[in-house]
């Protein structure tokens, strides 16, 4: 099984909407960490955002927001008030320490802003 | 920026050779990671280390190895080349590893891009 799964290959959003990407993990460690990375075409990876399993708020950066249903175990990418900056390719990423601390990430969502 | 510091940019090699990808982690973390992102497998983590000793083994091939060193730079090397190791390979560091709390944050370098012809 899929320890992240993100099923929106590409998005698209008006600008200045709001816009949800959707990412569910599979754990049965009680500590885990979750991950939101941001790659623009020129190809850096960039950190958004994180959500630890024991945290009781969802997490918040600036523009992005953290949706974390964790009985769901999901942890859905909120971006609001999008700008054409924000098309890139969202990475979800998930940190487990009962397999030796290993990083997963997810395939990705493409996300285009139109104008 | 993210203070992630990799070199070389580009690497551009044959079959068969051997290469090291160089990475200075942000001020003050200890921990660093290596991934490979290929158009095929997505972004694969391949090793971690904290403070000079190795933490975490991902998918990292038997002809690659890493290492920390005391000032905590690290280099991924990469040996017997075969056209499908052409890839970006990222380092990514973080303050401490895994504990539950954002100090596992990772900042990833720009990324070194491996050709193999």
């Amino acid at each position: 099984a899929q320890k992240i799964t993100q099923t929106q290959p590409g998005m698209f959003v008006q600008e200045k909407e709001a816009v949800t990407l959707d990412c569910t993990y599979d754990t049965s460690d009680p500590s885990y960490g979750l991950f939101w990375y941001k790659q623009p075409s020129s190809g850096e990876m960039i950190f958004l955002i994180y959500q630890g399993s024991y945290d009781q708020q969802n997490a918040t950066e600036g523009r992005y927001s953290l949706n974390f249903q964790k009985a769901r175990k999901s942890a859905n990418l909120v971006i609001s008030a999008s700008q054409l900056g924000d098309s890139a390719m969202y990475f979800c990423a998930m940190r487990e320490t009962n397999t030796g601390n290993q990083f997963y990430f997810g395939t990705g969502t493409s996300l285009t802003v139109i104008p | 920026d993210s203070g992630v510091t990799q070199t070389p940019k580009h690497l551009i090699t044959a079959t068969g050779q051997r290469v090291t990808l160089r990475c200075s982690p942000r001020s003050g973390d200890l921990s660093v990671y290596w991934y490979q992102q290929s158009l095929d497998q997505g972004l694969q983590f391949l090793i971690q280390y904290y403070n000079g000793e190795e933490r975490a083994k991902g998918n990292i091939l038997e002809r690659f190895s890493a290492q920390q060193f005391p000032d905590l730079h690290s280099e991924l090397n990469l040996s017997s080349l075969e056209l499908g190791d052409s890839a970006l390979y990222f380092c990514a560091s973080s303050v401490a590893p895994a504990s539950g709390r954002n100090t596992d944050t990772q900042y990833f370098g720009p990324g070194t891009r491996l050709t193999v012809l």
